[in-house]
């Protein structure tokens, strides 16, 4: 079966330093994966998606995402977080009928 | 921009109940999915829908059913609540059916069952 895993499951940052949350996917077909983002009290909402092309794609507020096939990866990092980047994170897969599987999340907290 | 909108953002109910969450979207869209989300377990699928009057199990139905009667509209039933359905649900939609299409997610119901 599918499944995604986020090993970190709460990353405490200062601000201005750098992001970096892992995903890892087992899926041996063509994949669409994308991360979302769910800031305390909001809905989740769409930080960036991948489906093919550059393996290097960027989203809204300054994160990105790196591709690798052969490490089934797709982490997530910006360069210098920020107080306001506080929120849940999750990685998910898309698949057969639209459905996504989603990993557990990553909680991250950035002190002022 | 995309509205999912649901019902309640805060609902608590007894043991036994019957339960209606609600979930309304705006963008004429196919799918609808019911998650729930727990800490440490991220959002599991219950049950989703790609037409009216359509259903399909996800990965944790036991408890729950749903309803389509409408296209945008998608209810989540609790037939018979337990405590160990106290959780926060989340109603998606989304355009088609293809893997490549992202999902839009409503505020979320925080249900607590007494």
């Amino acid at each position: 079966a599918q499944s995604v895993s986020q090993h970190n499951h709460h990353v405490i940052l200062s601000e201005a330093a750098s992001l970096e949350l892992g995903c890892n996917y087992s899926y041996g077909g063509t994949v669409n994966l994308f991360w979302y983002v769910q800031y305390p009290g909001q809905h989740l909402q769409l930080l960036l998606k991948y489906f093919s092309g550059d393996p290097l794609v960027k989203g809204i507020k300054g994160f990105e995402a790196e591709f690798i096939k052969s490490k089934f990866s797709f982490n997530l990092r910006k360069p210098s977080v920020q107080w306001s980047d506080t929120a849940e994170y999750f990685c998910a897969v898309g698949y057969q009928g639209g459905k996504l599987i989603f990993g557990q999340g990553t909680e991250l907290s950035v002190k002022p | 921009d995309v509205k999912v909108t649901q019902s309640s953002r805060y609902l608590v109910k007894r043991t036994g109940e019957k339960v209606f969450l609600e979930c309304v979207q705006d963008m004429d869209h196919e799918n609808m999915f019911w998650y729930r989300q727990d800490p440490g377990l991220g959002l599991r699928l219950i049950y989703f829908s790609y037409d009216v009057k359509m259903k399909e199990k996800g990965d944790i139905p036991e408890g729950y059913s749903v309803s389509r009667e409408k296209k945008e509209r998608f209810s989540l039933i609790l037939e018979s609540a337990s405590t160990n359905q106290t959780s926060m649900y989340l109603c998606a939609s989304s355009f088609t059916r293809g893997s490549n299409q992202p999902q839009h997610f409503g505020d979320g119901t925080r249900l607590s069952i007494l």
